[in-house]
Formats: structure tokens, sequence, C-alpha cells
């Protein structure tokens, strides 16, 4: 069946510092992709996503890139912030699922200042 | 993008009651999907309200432990019936059109059974 497969965290970093958060999937087709963000104690904003093969998806300095040839879509950022701190999923959605999304298990993420 | 509205946000139960959650669109979608979000783990899918007939269960859910309604486009009701401390859980809305692959979630449902 269709899986998506996220790094382990937490993910502590110093801010400015680099990031990136693998996902992997598994999918008979051709997904769509995307990251959602949690921040403490709200529930999920889209952060970005991509719908087909070498998209990429952007947003406030986030990006993600999806890579058919290795079934990825890590995400990355150059310069963390201490607000970027929250729960990082990637999840996708097949269009012959009724756009039902299966997530990843989820990556903390925790920048310190 | 489409406002959510989920009621409550929290809540407090007694083990063996059932609570109600509603959520509110401010706009008609063609889909809605109710999830759970166990204590610091994954989104897992309950069910997909339809508007107008029953709703489609994940494996591992039924409707007798949580009914869905959905009598219209805007608006949508899941209830956790006969509640266990398993139960406890953020419980979360979903929405999206078909032909719009993005899905909006509301703020969620933070339910502690006792």
């Amino acid at each position: 069946g269709n899986s998506v497969t996220q790094m382990e965290g937490p993910v502590t970093l110093s801010e400015e510092a680099f990031l990136t958060i693998n996902c992997t999937y598994t999918a008979t087709g051709y997904p769509s992709l995307f990251w959602y963000v949690q921040y403490p104690g709200e529930g999920l904003q889209l952060l970005l996503k991509a719908t087909k093969a070498d998209d990429k998806g952007s947003n406030k300095g986030f990006e993600a890139t999806y890579r058919k040839e290795t079934t990825s879509f890590h995400l990355e950022k150059g310069s963390v912030q201490v607000s970027d701190s929250a729960v990082y999923f990637c999840a996708l959605s097949m269009v012959d699922s009724s756009y039902k999304l299966i997530f990843g298990s989820g990556t903390r993420l925790l920048v310190r200042p | 993008s489409a406002v959510i509205s989920q009621k409550p946000s929290r809540d407090i139960c007694q083990r063996g009651t059932s609570l109600t959650i509603q959520c509110q669109v401010d706009s008609q979608v063609t889909m809605m999907f109710w999830y759970r979000q166990q204590p610091g783990q994954s989104l897992t899918l309950i069910a997909t309200a339809n508007q107008g007939s029953e709703a489609t269960y994940e494996s591992g859910f039924v409707i007798d432990k949580f009914p869905i309604s959905r009598p219209n486009l805007t608006f949508s009701t899941l209830t956790v019936s006969n509640m266990s401390p398993e139960d406890s859980s953020i419980y979360l809305c979903s929405v999206s059109d078909r032909g719009n692959t993005e899905a909006f979630f509301g703020q969620g449902t933070r339910l502690t059974v006792v």
C-alpha cells in the first residue's frame, strides 16, 4: 500500500543553521506530496506542496522538490529561526483515493537561540 | 483557503460517556475527513464524511464507536462513543475540494478521558 517514511526526531538546531528533514514515499501511481507543520497546541497548516515530478514547493523559506527517481520529498531551509520550532509532517494523497492524506510519523524540530 | 471551525477545542470527559465534535466550514466543500492524532503520534484517518449518506470508515474504525453525520456541504459531526482513556487524542476535521489536491485542517479537539 501507499506509505510515507520520515526521519526520526527530534532534530535540534541552532538558529540560522541549515535544515533538512528527509521524507520518502511508496505509492502505486503518481501522488501529490505535502509538508504540513503543527505548532505547539495548534492544528495542522499546509506548508508547501508539489503535484508532479520535479515540481518544487516553497513557502516561508522552506523548499522541497518532488523527486520521482528517488521517491523523495525532502524539506529544506537555509537558515532556521526559533519560531520554526514545530512538528513537521510529510504526507501524500492520490486522486484515486479521494485525496485522503497518508502521513509520515512527523519530525519534531527544536531551534535554540 | 477554507476557514474551518471546530468545537469544542478541548474537553475532559468521564469514561463511558460520549462527546460530539462539530466541524463548520465557511464555504461548501466536496470532501470532509476526520483524523485522530494520538499523543506524540502522527495522524490516522478515521473516516470520510459523505454528505447525505453513511460515512466511509478506514480499517480499525467502526460506526458504532465513531458515528459521523454530514447533513450538508459545510458541516459535519464526529461522536466518540463510550469513551475510554485510550480515546484520549486530538481529533481533527479536514476538508478539500475534488480536483484540488490541497487539504485544510481545523484547529483540532483535544480530548482527555479520565
